[in-house]
């Protein structure tokens, strides 16, 4: 299995351009979520979708974040417009069951200048 | 609010010798346990993974243990190697909405 796909890889991008970040979760997954590793905060959950619905977007920082799971193969976090202190690793995840082993792919460097 | 803390954030140990990682949470209505591993620049592996039902489980030369009712759990890793150095994450998931929190890591570094 190829595990879970992230693209970009690195992104530097200047402040207030739109950001998007793509994951493809492993094939049969049905929970995928969306997280942020800071040196300051961590590992932030930002957005956990499960059958491809929204289940939680508390973590998501404001308005300028927005994140879609057309299907089961494929899911975006689109920052507009980016900021500064956006510059993060985004990490997406997925699990063949909620609280499940939960599988990473490698980030998304984001570098907002 | 679940917190998860994990202590000491650094350490540096000779190879081969045993050693243990810990992982305290302040609330002990969790539905599992993972220490994940990971390395510069790259993504979380998940090592282990406790049910909370469960006290102990061990891959190799990596035991983890659970108390939940104290909310501590330990990953012990014996005869340690070079290749072991990484951060090492501990996540607990909450009963009910299988939100994985996350502690802020252990950066382990074994000396050849």
């Amino acid at each position: 299995d190829a595990g879970v796909i992230q693209s970009p890889r690195h992104e530097v991008t200047e402040m207030g351009q739109e950001v998007t970040l793509r994951c493809k979760p492993i094939s049969g997954h049905n929970s995928l979520f969306w997280y942020r590793q800071t040196m300051m905060r961590g590992l932030e959950l930002l957005i956990y979708f499960n059958n491809n619905v929204p289940i939680d977007d508390s973590g998501m920082p404001e308005d300028r974040f927005s994140a879609k799971m057309p299907n089961a193969s494929f899911s975006t976090l689109k920052i507009q417009p980016s900021e500064p202190r956006d510059s993060a690793v985004y990490f997406c995840a997925s699990s063949f069951v909620a609280g499940n082993t939960i599988y990473f792919g490698e980030g998304s460097w984001l570098t907002v200048v | 609010k679940q917190e998860v803390t994990q202590i000491p954030a650094a350490l540096s140990v000779p190879e081969g010798e045993n050693l243990v990682l810990n992982c305290s949470f302040t609330d002990s209505a969790i539905y599992n346990l993972q220490w994940f591993r990971q390395d510069p620049g790259k993504g979380l592996t998940s090592l282990l993974l406790i049910q909370s039902s469960q006290r102990e489980q061990t891959s190799g030369r990596l035991n983890a243990s659970l108390d939940k009712s104290s909310g501590r759990s330990t990953l012990y890793i014996a005869a340690s190697q070079p290749g072991d150095s990484a951060t090492y994450l501990c996540a607990v998931t909450l009963s009910g909405t299988y939100k994985y929190i996350f502690g802020t890591g252990t950066r382990l570094k074994v000396l050849a």
